[in-house]
């Protein structure tokens, strides 16, 4: 069945980097845009980044523009998030979505997500 | 930015039909979806493009834009559907999804 399954979080000193890790399974990442979505404890979603299908295009929210890169291997069918400069506030649930292209790429499936706790 | 507004919480009793809005500039041009998150879950899309549903979505939620405001409604609310529902939609202007800050249904 579709699967996506977040990995590579976990309790990180201020200013250090993580990188994260999506595996995709049970569909071919490459006709899909891939998204980045957070959630602060007790918050709600956030968007972070999305990557356009083939690679040619990505953005990112103001939030992490700058100090967050997300990245894909196709053939290895996984999605990638290295994040930089991490701050208090970066403190999170991370979340990989697959993205459908309807005017403009829109989540449609979510993976289960992975903690990334910001703290010295 | 593009900014959309969601009320905090709706209540309703078994059996009523639950209605949760979604308001932004202009709305209504733009394609609206909506996720629902149960505590503790990974968000699942139960509306898209304004008004579809995926596979598995029961035919009770429904979803309807026009103008300033998305709405989904959930007809013959059931205790499984107490959660936190989100809209979000694509800006063009700026290649970027955004959320609204979402509503807690609550089956009384």
């Amino acid at each position: 069945q579709v699967q996506l399954v977040e990995s590579g979080g976990g309790v990180v000193q201020p200013g250090r980097s993580l990188r994260l890790s999506c595996v995709a399974s049970g569909f071919t990442l490459s006709p899909y845009g891939m998204h980045w979505v957070r959630q602060a404890p007790g918050k709600g979603l956030e968007w972070v980044a999305v990557m356009w299908y083939d690679g040619s295009d990505e953005y990112y929210a103001d939030s992490v523009k700058g100090r967050f890169s997300i990245s894909r291997d196709n053939p290895k069918n996984t999605l990638y998030l290295q994040m930089s400069g991490l701050r208090a506030d970066d403190t999170a649930v991370y979340y990989c979505a697959r993205g459908v292209y309807s005017n403009g790429w829109y989540p449609d499936f979510w993976g289960h997500g992975t903690l990334v706790t910001v703290s010295s | 930015s593009y900014v959309l507004t969601q009320s905090p919480s709706v209540s309703v009793a078994p059996g009523q039909t639950a209605t949760i809005t979604c308001g932004g500039n202009n709305i209504g041009s733009k394609s609206v979806h909506w996720s629902r998150q149960k505590p503790g879950q990974a968000p699942v899309l139960v509306v898209y493009d304004d008004s579809d549903r995926p596979s598995g979505i029961p035919e009770r939620f429904s979803g309807s834009n026009s103008g300033n405001t998305a709405t989904l409604t959930i007809s013959r609310v059931e205790a499984g559907d107490e959660a936190d529902y989100y809209c979000h939609v694509w800006d063009s202007r700026s290649n970027h999804v955004v959320f609204g800050g979402g509503t807690k249904l609550t089956v009384l």
